[in-house]
């Protein structure tokens, strides 16, 4: 195990409504990436945090957004929920901003929307 | 643009026979960084390995071994006398090299390893 904790493990939602998930990085670490893998794909970058403060935001609308919190632990927050947000929500801790390079992955919330 | 293909979406293999698994990358940066996860069903990525893109020296850990090839853009992980217990989902994954938080992963194989 990676010291990292996602909640909540599945969700479901309905078209339109906003949900929240939640990460908990692992001890030490100050920067959090978080990826969304639809069924039977790669996980796909969304935005990285690193003390606080957005530090890099992949190709997602602007309804995904993030905080992280003075103990690091990261929340991703989703918009006016689409059909195609449904999938696996993986956060990633890791020591130091973009250069840190050992990314140790949480198991992830389901999320499913209907 | 970085690209990371896996062309094999599924291989099934018998316990003990060796199989490798194909990764091939995309970029126009001269340093950069490749990784390989698995991820077994429960869901987390497991990481397995990180080579950057100055040191094409071949890594062997256990029954895992990678072949790196900037010749040819490839990245390639064999597994050695497989095992049940390797059945999962395999990623490889490729970053610029100051943007190591942001990795492009490729589609992933699935290996299935039959007793």
């Amino acid at each position: 195990e990676t010291g990292v904790t996602q909640s909540p493990t599945h969700l479901i939602k309905t078209r339109g409504q906003q949900v929240t998930l939640r990460c908990s990085s692992q001890s030490g670490h100050n920067t959090v990436s978080w990826y969304q893998q639809a069924l039977g794909q790669g996980p796909q970058f969304i935005f990285q945090y690193y003390r606080e403060e957005e530090n890099g935001r992949g190709n997602f609308p602007p309804r995904f957004s993030g905080l992280q919190f003075p103990n690091y632990s990261s929340e991703l927050n989703v918009n006016a929920l689409e059909l195609d947000d449904s999938a696996l929500y993986l956060c990633a801790s890791s020591s130091g901003q973009m250069n840190s390079y050992e990314q140790y992955f949480g198991p992830g919330t389901r999320l499913t929307v209907t | 643009a970085q690209k990371v293909t896996q062309a094999q979406t599924e291989i099934s293999v018998v316990e003990k026979e060796d199989v490798t698994l194909d990764c091939v990358y995309e970029t126009r940066d001269t340093t950069y960084y490749l990784f390989w996860y698995k991820q077994p069903p429960s869901g987390e990525l497991v990481f397995l390995i990180r080579r950057n893109s100055f040191d094409e020296q071949n890594e062997i850990s256990g029954r895992y071994s990678w072949n790196f090839q900037k010749s040819t853009s490839s990245f390639n992980f064999t597994i050695t006398a497989s095992q049940v217990v390797d059945s999962a989902v395999y990623f490889c994954a490729l970053s610029r090299y100051n943007q190591g938080g942001k990795l492009i992963f490729g589609q992933g194989t699935e290996l299935s390893v039959k007793p």
